[in-house]
């Protein structure tokens, strides 16, 4: 069982439906990430969020709108989307100290496919 | 530079074979930190095992075996007696001080793991 949960594991959306997936993680971690993981291409950090923080933001375009209400929680606002959208989005946690090299524990990934 | 390369893009045995992934990382920095997850396709990344760079002791779970070195800045992964569950894509990743200061991994574009009944 995953310490780092996802929903909805599969969705489809048409280019105009406004959705959002959502991340929650049970392991007392204080930094999510958000990555983007499309067919045949290397995995892309998209967002990260330390201590609710948006600390990172490699370049998403304004269609994908990341949500930290709490270091728990992590949404992904999806509006407008394109069919080169359609991707494996994959939530993360760690535990950010004064230690570096954490490991990073992921979820099982929301499938999304844009029609 | 920080990259990760897996030079084998799919590798393909028979069931109760070994099979040794590659991963060659580079990094100027002394202080890093090594990865390896695994994919099945279900699509969650599984942490396998993180190793720093002070550590060169190989290390050992179960069938799963990584062998460390520096010398040829390498973090290869061992399979022995491969089973079909270990059938996935496997990824390396590094994390050095000044990436982890951004909060992030360099990816190795991975190597699909197939292994045949």
């Amino acid at each position: 069982e995953t310490g780092v949960t996802q929903t909805p594991r599969h969705l489809v959306m048409g280019m105009t439906n406004k959705k959002s997936l959502k991340c929650e993680q049970h392991l007392g971690h204080n930094a999510m990430y958000w990555y983007k993981q499309s067919a045949k291409k290397p995995l892309e950090l998209m967002f990260v969020y330390n201590f609710k923080e948006q600390t990172e933001n490699n370049s998403v375009p304004s269609r994908f709108s990341p949500e930290c209400p709490n270091s728990s929680h992590l949404f992904l606002h999806l509006h407008t989307l394109q069919p080169e959208d359609s991707a494996l989005y994959l939530c993360a946690s760690t535990y950010r100290g004064q230690t570096s090299g954490n490991t990073i524990y992921f979820g099982e990934g929301s499938w999304l496919t844009v029609v | 530079a920080q990259k990760v390369t897996q030079a084998q893009t799919e590798i393909s045995v028979v069931e109760k074979e070994d099979v040794t992934l590659d991963c060659v990382y580079e990094t100027r920095d002394t202080t890093y930190y090594l990865f390896w997850y695994k994919q099945p396709p279900s699509g969650e990344l599984v942490f396998l095992i993180r190793r720093n760079s002070f550590d060169e002791q190989n290390e050992i779970s179960g069938r799963y075996s990584w062998n460390f070195q520096k010398s040829t800045s390498s973090f290869n992964f061992t399979i022995t007696a491969s089973q079909v569950v270990d059938s996935a894509v496997y990824f390396c990743a590094l994390s050095t001080r000044y990436m982890d200061s951004n909060y992030q991994l360099i990816w190795g574009a991975g190597t699909k793991l197939i292994i045949k009944p």
